[in-house]
């Protein structure tokens, strides 16, 4: 696509139940990233993928966190058990490979009441 | 441990004023450095980047910034300031050319007419 795009754009849940966010990369981009970013804050590392496979989840704030991209393009980051202090915006981004500048989606703001 | 430090939350310029907003980084090696732009609604838009060579680097928008290693610094600049740049400005500085970025907390710019 022409960049990369994110669904849903706002997600409200509430606290306990499991949500999946979606990450759709620019078509020829090897390498996706994905960011939390707290309110007020900048966006921090949470993990990234080469193709669908996974080199770094060490931003990973918990094992309620996990994301997967099983076939090297689309990508999704899931949440079980949300807890309040999951809320915040979700980023991902795109490059061309793992050396190449990252392009960001407009992100998914997650609000857990 | 890497960090990025903006000393400015917010800041308020006129318009056809210059601006510099600040940016200072704690890293061991050569940094990669990076200045994105977030409008509201919009994803992190990136401005320029420093990687090698010129310690003066030009972007979009007509920004620039310099990296001065002595200082730990890259600052960016714009020597007369457009009501459209107001934005939330974010400095970040990566391992390598790619990579997982980490991020400042942010400047926060309003123009003032």
């Amino acid at each position: 696509g022409a960049g990369v795009s994110q669904s849903p754009r706002y997600k409200v849940t509430k606290r306990g139940q499991d949500v999946t966010l979606r990450c759709d990369p620019i078509s020829s981009h090897a390498t996706l990233y994905w960011y939390q970013q707290a309110l007020g804050q900048g966006p921090e590392f949470l993990t990234y993928f080469n193709y669908e496979a996974q080199p770094d989840k060490s931003g990973l704030p918990s094992d309620r966190f996990s994301a997967e991209r099983p076939e090297g393009s689309i990508s999704t980051l899931t949440i079980q058990r949300t807890e309040q202090r999951d809320s915040a915006m979700y980023r991902c981004a795109s490059s061309l490979d793992a050396s190449g500048t990252q392009y960001f989606g407009p992100g998914t703001r997650l609000t857990v009441l | 441990a890497q960090s990025v430090t903006q000393p400015d939350i917010h800041i308020t310029v006129s318009e056809g004023a210059s601006l510099e907003l600040r940016c200072n980084y704690s890293y061991g090696a050569t940094p990669y450095l990076f200045w994105y732009v977030q409008s509201p609604g919009q994803g992190l838009q990136l401005l320029l980047k420093y990687f090698s060579g010129d310690t003066l680097v030009q972007g979009i928008k007509g920004f620039e910034a310099e990296f001065k290693r002595s200082q730990s610094s890259f600052n960016l600049r714009k020597p007369s300031v457009h009501w459209s740049d107001a934005a939330e400005y974010f400095c970040a500085v990566g391992y390598n050319q790619g990579g997982k970025l980490i991020f400042g907390q942010g400047t926060e710019l309003s123009v003032k007419p």
